[in-house]
């Protein structure tokens, strides 16, 4: 089983849709925990980190679900330019007590009009 | 407020030669990560700086190396380029090793 996991899509959605991507890790004992975005042959921009009680922003939300070991990212009304990569981090506890930064492999979104 | 910087943007080497790149942090950080990320790949963490020390390493052989300078900057070297470390290297900087990071724009690695 792969540390960090995410389908990798592609999800393709027609504007105005409702979209949820979910991560799964490995590790409970891992924390802090981000959503990225990556645009093609572009560097990652941080979108938001997760908190455990849940944190939105404007049309984004974001969770985590401890007990099931996996975040999600939900995008409400999508717009065309909502169309990228989405990465998931974890910073993933390892053995001797460090943490390392984990991403996943990205979710592919594809909005169209 | 100036952002993350890397140079080169680009760069094409040959097998067995030897790269340094180099990267700027965002102002008022002071730990620098660096990221290996092959095409459809997620970037893969290679090592963490803190105080001019590697604080965190990934899978990574000791081909690759680095440094952090007073200054908080950074640079990341590879050894012995095999094919196989084409791809872009990511440079992310933090005010703390588990915080937020921030990009740069990468340095896009050719080896032939």
């Amino acid at each position: 089983r792969k540390e960090v996991e995410q389908d990798p899509g592609p999800f393709n959605v027609p504007e105005g849709a409702t979209v949820a991507f979910n991560c799964t890790y490995s590790n409970s004992a891992s924390q802090s925990f981000f959503w990225y975005r990556q645009d093609c042959r572009k560097e990652p921009k941080l979108l938001m980190s997760v908190y455990s009680s849940g944190n939105e922003d404007g049309r984004f939300t974001a969770q985590l679900n401890r007990a099931s070991q996996y975040i999600s990212l939900l995008i409400r009304d999508s717009k065309l330019s909502d169309s990228a990569t989405y990465l998931c981090v974890v910073n993933l506890h390892i053995t001797g007590g460090s943490y390392i930064p984990t991403f996943g492999r990205g979710t592919s979104l594809i909005v169209h009009p | 407020d100036a952002g993350v910087t890397q140079s080169p943007t680009h760069l094409i080497k040959t097998r067995g030669q030897q790269v340094t790149l180099r990267c700027s942090p965002k102002s008022g950080h002071d730990t620098v990560s660096w990221y290996q990320q092959a095409l459809g790949q997620g970037p893969q963490f290679i090592f963490q700086y803190y105080e001019e020390e590697e604080r965190q390493r990934g899978n990574f052989p000791d081909r690759f190396s680095g440094h952090q300078f007073p200054n908080y900057s950074s640079e990341l070297n590879v050894n012995a380029l095999l094919l196989g470390d084409s791809a872009l290297y990511l440079c992310a900087s933090s005010s703390s090793g588990l915080g937020e990071q921030y990009f740069g724009p990468g340095t896009r690695l050719t080896v032939t």
